[in-house]
């Protein structure tokens, strides 16, 4: 199975600073089809997970500019530009290129 | 409104039974990919299967082969897993999802396996 491993596990952010969360793979995430099916989630407290970014860099529906994604092939960034309160909680990538889907071990974002 | 509401999950003890219903309102799972993700504290997000809509292909992980088993109802735009021989490292809480990405996620069931 592919493993992704995120850095750091914890990320304390001062509100209004930006944030960055890395996600490496151990394999390409580079699809057949030419496309990298890398995502990016947010689980707030007591929900469930919800997706930020999709392959990679489009952000899903209803999701804040501040939140982009980037990266190619095994290196992948999730970056918010000034975290806000709302924005505590863990975040996951996960790959979904190769079966089984994998997930990250989890950011979790708190503020100073 | 596009909704997944899972349901079905329970305490049983090892060796038992669970079957677990997610019913989808605001698309049509007809043509698409679902998916079951569960999540451990030990073993965090896990895709355990997914099933194409019109139920053809379906993908496992390796430690549930031959032990759980997806299924569709289409006609009425719900997703099923049926859980036998369960253990306790199948303890978790299950989630069902629009996609191999887990697109749109449901709340959530709890199954413990424990005697």
């Amino acid at each position: 199975d592919v493993v992704m491993t995120q850095s750091p596990l914890s990320l304390p952010v001062t509100l209004g600073q930006p944030a960055s969360i890395s996600c490496r793979s151990s394999q390409s995430l580079v699809s057949g089809d030419g496309n990298t099916y890398l995502h990016w989630f947010q689980q707030r407290p007591g929900q469930s997970p919800r997706r930020l970014i999709y392959q990679v860099s489009a952000r899903a529906s209803g999701v804040p500019d501040r939140f982009s994604g980037s990266g190619s092939g095994t290196d992948f960034t999730l970056k918010i530009s000034r975290v806000e309160a709302e924005d505590v909680g863990i975040y996951y990538c996960m790959q979904s290129t190769h079966w089984p889907g994998t997930f990250g071990q989890g950011t979790k974002l708190e503020i100073k | 409104e596009v909704q997944l509401v899972e349901s079905g999950g329970g305490l049983v003890q090892p060796g038992g039974s669970l079957r677990l219903s997610c019913q989808v309102s605001g698309f049509s799972i007809r043509r698409i990919w679902m998916s079951w993700v569960r999540h451990t504290p030990g073993k965090g997000l896990e895709c355990v299967a997914n099933i194409k809509g019109e139920g053809g292909d379906k993908n496992y992980v390796e430690s549930v082969k031959g032990r759980f088993s997806i299924s569709i109802d289409n006609a009425n735009n719900s997703l099923f897993l049926q859980m036998n021989s369960l253990r306790g490292d199948d303890t978790a809480v299950y989630y069902c999802g629009r996609g191999w990405e887990m697109g749109v996620w449901g709340q959530g069931t709890t199954v413990t396996v424990s005697s």
